[in-house]
């Protein structure tokens, strides 16, 4: 069965800084990988996905992530953490059964500051 | 670009009540879903929906809950009996073939009073 692990629930960076945020995975094959985004009070945004095409994926707002298969992870970076990037993100896996569900992390929020 | 929709935004209900959770999910799609997020907590699968019938659904969805698909358009999670755990917020979502295409609505936010 697929899982998956965010380590850190709470992340905080300077504004200008580094953004990292980690996900490791478990799946039996190859996954659908996908990083959401969730603002205070509002819905679930895609930021990317994977999809076994390129392993460095980019997605909006500037962010993007490698697929690392030895490593089992998905994590997801930006160069520059900027102040609207402060919410809730989500990694999650694409069972890869009939329903193709996703399966979420338990989240990391990210704080920035000024 | 297509959108799910989901309605109500918020809805505040009694203990004991049924409540039902409308989405129109993209026109195209065949496979729907409904998750659950508590307050504070990580989005958990409910159920899915495809070819007019549950395909899977988690512990969670236990007989107070039920989904319809009673048109073409619409896609409905009814939750009776509404307890104070069931307070959460609702995201319906569908997508296309294959495990990528998923597009989630805005959400439901559903408190039961």
């Amino acid at each position: 069965a697929q899982s998956v692990t965010q380590l850190g629930s709470h992340v905080s960076v300077s504004e200008g800084a580094l953004v990292l945020l980690r996900c490791n995975y478990s799946s039996s094959v190859p996954p659908y990988l996908f990083w959401y985004v969730q603002y205070p009070n509002q819905g679930l945004q895609l930021l990317l996905k994977y999809t076994s095409a390129a392993t460095l994926v980019k997605g909006i707002n500037g962010f993007e992530a490698e697929f690392k298969k030895s490593e089992t992870s998905f994590h997801l970076t930006k160069p520059s953490a900027h102040m609207s990037d402060a919410a809730e993100y989500f990694c999650a896996v694409s069972a890869m059964d009939s329903s193709y569900k996703l399966i979420f992390g338990s989240g990391t929020r990210l704080l920035v500051r000024p | 670009e297509p959108e799910v929709t989901q309605t109500p935004s918020h809805q505040v209900t009694q203990m004991g009540q049924e409540v039902i959770l409308r989405c129109v999910p993209i026109s195209n799609h065949l496979y729907f879903y409904w998750y659950r997020q508590i307050l504070g907590q990580k989005v958990e699968f409910l159920v899915s929906f495809y070819n007019n019938e549950i395909s899977e659904k988690s512990e969670i969805f236990d007989d107070q809950f039920s989904v319809e698909r009673p048109d073409g358009s619409n896609f409905t999670l009814k939750i009776r009996s509404t307890k104070l755990e069931d307070s959460a917020m609702y995201f319906c979502a569908s997508r296309s073939t294959g495990g990528q295409g998923y597009t989630f609505g805005s959400g439901t936010r559903l408190t039961v009073v």
